[in-house]
């Protein structure tokens, strides 16, 4: 069973930094590009960065370029999301999402989320 | 980044009535391959997302046939014909054409 289970989060001041984790478990962690997705409260939601399955390539939306960085240890089966310069926009809801290559759904599993407060 | 215009924001219907959703991208979804990677989502209250249409108008495997799909280019359609308990939730647009987007959103709710 594909389970994915965040952390990290928490409140934090704007202007600080803050960095999430991913565990992965029931499938081949090495083997899948993953997604970091997030939703503001009360909000809909909003796919913020990609990485390939051997960090070969890395994407973010223009929201978070430049501030947020997506990475991976495929020895410990974690996806990370580096979090800088924090702005009140950034309160959310942070989910890692993994696909599912036989039916080409993009975000086929989520985890459970961890959230971000960015307050002063 | 790929802007995703989705309306209505909510709707408010009677079991058994029929209702659509729109989608209108700031650019074509038409890929290089030739697919349009336009989905549809829906998230019922407390879970998480799930696929409910593929590009374009093709049903996820269990989604009954009252769901449909339609559209190209840069408009699309979702239409839930004879609304049930269980279609209640936020749906989304989301486009994979050009990395990926979301619409905001459209809540559907009991009349």
């Amino acid at each position: 069973e594909v389970q994915l289970v965040e952390s990290g989060g928490g409140l934090v001041k704007p202007g600080s930094s803050l960095k999430l984790s991913c565990v992965a478990s029931g499938f081949t962690f090495s083997s899948y590009g993953m997604h970091w997705i997030r939703q503001a409260p009360k909000k809909g939601l909003e796919w913020i960065a990609l990485i390939y399955y051997d960090s070969s390539n890395k994407y973010y939306a223009d929201s978070v370029k430049g501030r947020f960085t997506i990475s991976r240890d495929n020895s410990k089966n974690t996806l990370y999301l580096e979090m800088n310069s924090l702005r009140s926009e950034d309160t959310a809801m942070y989910y890692c999402a993994k696909p599912d290559i036989t039916t080409d759904n993009w975000f086929a599993y989520w985890g459970q989320g961890t959230l971000v407060t960015v307050s002063s | 980044d790929v802007v995703m215009t989705q309306t209505p924001p909510s709707l408010s219907v009677a079991i058994g009535q029929s209702v659509s959703i729109s989608c209108k991208s700031s650019q074509s979804l038409v890929a290089s391959d030739k697919n349009t990677y336009l989905n549809w989502l829906l998230q019922s209250p407390g879970r998480s997302p799930k696929r409910l249409i593929y590009q374009v108008s093709k049903l996820d495997s269990g989604v009954p046939d009252r769901f449909s799909g339609s559209g190209s280019e840069k408009d699309f359609t979702l239409k839930i014909s004879r609304v049930e308990a269980e279609d209640l939730g936020v749906y989304y647009c989301l486009q994979g054409t050009h990395l990926y987007t979301f619409g905001a959103g459209t809540k559907l709710e009991l009349k």
